[in-house]
């Protein structure tokens, strides 16, 4: 069964590095997506991703963070400069639809010291 | 704004003990309401999609449904494998991303 799939699954940080994590999406899905839930939190809506522009982006997404699909199969989200507040579970997810169910990954733990 | 509100934030059951979980929303438009399941550590698994008020989808022992202001997810006889995380989340007209509840967390002793 096809499956969304990220990288790396727990990375560690210092405050004010890059980070850059992975995801390849399912192959024929169109709409491409990034989800975060900080521990004990709702999973929140960071960008939606479509025909290789950002369709939507919520409050949280702002200049330090940034959305690429750099080839025909990868999505990645880069986050410039992390803060402390940045420490959450990344999830990306895909769908065919945009109106349809999400299929997540099984996200990409970031931990900022 | 699109908004999910889910009760109970936790629930025991004993195996066996049916019981019913809600999700109440406003929206805008609603496009679909969807449950899903997440596992500790892991990513949101999709359960069920619900269009429109009066529809029901069901699975094995869980069962949804919809009105016009909220969800249901009914288990029927849980047993400990049925104990996650269950999450609402719904998508507007007007809005790509799916708006998520904070989640009921269902533990099933045996």
């Amino acid at each position: 069964e096809p499956e969304v799939t990220q990288t790396p699954s727990h990375q560690v940080t210092q405050m004010g590095q890059e980070v850059i994590l992975r995801c390849v999406p399912i192959s024929n899905h169109l709409y491409f997506y990034w989800y975060r839930q900080i521990l004990g939190q709702k999973v929140e809506f960071l960008v939606s991703f479509y025909n290789n522009e950002i369709s939507e982006k919520s409050e949280i997404f702002d200049d330090q963070f940034s959305v690429e699909r750099p080839d025909g199969s990868n999505f990645t989200l880069k986050i410039r400069s992390t803060k402390l507040e940045d420490s959450a579970m990344y999830f990306c997810a895909s769908n065919y639809m945009s109106t349809g169910e999400l299929f997540f990954g099984e996200g990409s733990r970031l931990t900022v010291l | 704004e699109d908004q999910v509100t889910q009760s109970p934030e936790a629930l025991r059951l004993q195996e066996g003990e049916s019981s019913s979980l809600n999700c109440s929303y406003t929206v805008s438009g609603l496009r679909g309401l969807f449950w899903y399941r997440q596992d500790p550590g892991k990513g949101p698994e999709f359960l069920f999609t619900l269009y429109s008020a009066g529809e029901e989808k069901e699975k094995e022992r869980l069962k949804a449904t919809l009105t016009k202001k909220e969800s249901f997810l009914h288990i029927t006889a849980p047993k400990p494998e049925d104990s996650a995380t269950y999450l609402c989340a719904v998508k507007g007209a007007n809005a790509g991303k799916s708006t998520f509840g904070d989640g009921t967390t269902l533990t099933v002793k045996p």
